[in-house]
């Protein structure tokens, strides 16, 4: 079945540096890219998206391309803040059905 | 910007108690989603709902688990009958449509359930 997997974290790393969190999927069929973000004693807020293969996704500085020929769709940053320090789920949204696939969340530390 | 609201934020009960969580989804969404996460593990699914009635449910979704929308605003997660294992974050979700089909989902801040 489809399925996401995710970079162990915790991730730790000075502010301004450079982010990668790798995600790679299994899935029939096409489907969307996703990349949640849970701050500190809140929600799921959808941080960006891709819905076909060679689609960036954008928000607030973080980027991710959907790659099929690698089932890939890592989040990258280029300079990270302190504000970023939160849980970073990667998710998978398939056309057959309407249920997300989330992979485990990556947390993120971002020191001053 | 509209956002899916969930009440209570944290809910405390016994076991075998039955509790009902609550959701307000986005006004003009079609379509209902319940999660769950565990302390420390990833969000899986639980139920689906569209058009009044469940469209998918996952194996976590037994007969202790029902889902309402009791009016044109609300959508709710019943358990029946609470186990230590319910303790959990639960969100509700929901989206409109998008080419005929479910469009992208946001989720509601979610309400811890604590099960003594």
């Amino acid at each position: 079945g489809n399925s996401v997997t995710q970079m162990e974290g915790p991730v730790t790393l000075s502010e301004e540096a450079f982010l990668t969190i790798n995600c790679t999927y299994t899935a029939t069929g096409y489907p969307s890219l996703f990349w949640y973000v849970q701050y500190p004693g809140e929600g799921l807020q959808l941080l960006l998206k891709a819905t076909k293969a060679d689609d960036k996704g954008s928000n607030k500085g973080f980027e991710a391309t959907y790659r099929k020929e690698t089932t890939s769709f890592h989040l990258e940053k280029g300079s990270v803040q302190v504000s970023d320090s939160a849980v970073y789920f990667c998710a998978l949204g398939s056309n057959r059905d309407d249920k997300i696939i989330f992979g485990k969340g990556t947390r993120l530390h971002i020191l001053p | 910007e509209p956002e899916v609201t969930q009440t209570p934020s944290h809910q405390v009960t016994q076991m075998g108690q039955e509790v009902i969580l609550r959701c307000v989804p986005i006004s003009n969404h079609l379509y209902f989603y319940w999660y769950r996460q565990i302390l420390g593990q990833k969000v899986e699914f639980l139920v689906s709902f569209y058009n009044n009635e469940i469209s998918e449910k996952s194996e976590i979704f037994d007969d202790q688990f029902s889902v309402e929308r009791p009016d044109g605003s609300n959508f709710t997660l019943k358990i029946r009958s609470t186990k230590l294992e319910d303790s959990a974050m639960y969100f509700c979700a929901s989206s409109g449509r998008t080419s005929g089909r479910a469009g992208t989902q946001y989720f509601g801040p979610g309400t811890r359930l604590t099960v003594l």
